[in-house]
């Protein structure tokens, strides 16, 4: 079956520049998760949708982040203004919600922010 | 403050032995646990996972053991193959939803 995909695969902005990724979860997945890797880092929680529940904005790392969830499916991550520090693995996950947790991510977005 | 570490960054296994990959970790709070296997360039691969009320969760060829006592989980792979090399990462959550806090990943390099 389908598995998380994410688009694009490789993004290259300019800093100060807005950039959005994408992603489609597993169907019928309710929970759908943001996380990046930073180089020589370990995964790094961004921003957590359960259903229609508010979302848990707890890791996001600065207002220029910010995410949106339409239709309880694809998901949005906007970062605007990019910079440097930016460039990172994006991964997104999804799983069937409450109970169960184990997440299965997509091949991620690899941001580079010149 | 690193809540979940896994304190070696990489381990040398020859194909046909056992792996051991620990993960140690500080929030008593957290119950339950998970471990994913990621290439380069690709997403974490799901591998198993544990809840607190469990001291062993074992699937094929991989089995966590969970010390809650300790704080420590591990990940047995036996026997270990040249296609297991790649990244491990420890998670844990609070819950049985919402978010991972990972490990920062060890390199296992399986040798024919």
């Amino acid at each position: 079956g389908a598995g998380v995909s994410q688009s694009p695969s490789n993004k290259v902005t300019e800093k100060g520049k807005d950039v959005e990724l994408r992603c489609d979860p597993i169907s019928g997945h309710t929970a759908l998760y943001w996380y990046r890797q930073s180089l020589g880092q370990g995964l790094e929680f961004l921003i957590y949708f359960q259903g229609n529940s508010a979302p848990d904005k707890s890791g996001l790392p600065s207002d220029r982040f910010s995410a949106e969830r339409t239709g309880g499916s694809v998901s949005t991550l906007t970062i605007q203004r990019t910079q440097q520090e930016d460039s990172a693995v994006y991964l997104c996950a999804s799983s069937l919600g409450r109970g169960r947790n184990e997440q299965y991510f997509g091949p991620g977005t690899r941001l580079t922010v010149t | 403050d690193q809540q979940v570490k896994q304190n070696s960054p990489s381990l040398s296994v020859q194909e046909g032995r056992i792996s051991i990959l620990n993960c140690d970790y500080t929030n008593s709070m957290f119950d339950y646990f998970l471990w994913y296997k990621k290439y380069p360039a690709e997403g974490p691969t799901f591998l198993i996972s544990i809840s607190s009320i469990k001291d062993k969760n074992e699937d094929g060829r991989f089995t966590v053991f969970l010390n809650k006592s300790a704080k420590h989980l591990s990940l047995h792979i036996v026997p270990s193959q040249p296609g297991d090399s790649a990244v491990y990462f420890c998670a844990a959550s609070g819950t049985s939803y919402g978010k991972l806090t990972f490990g920062q990943g060890t390199i296992l390099t399986v040798h024919p």
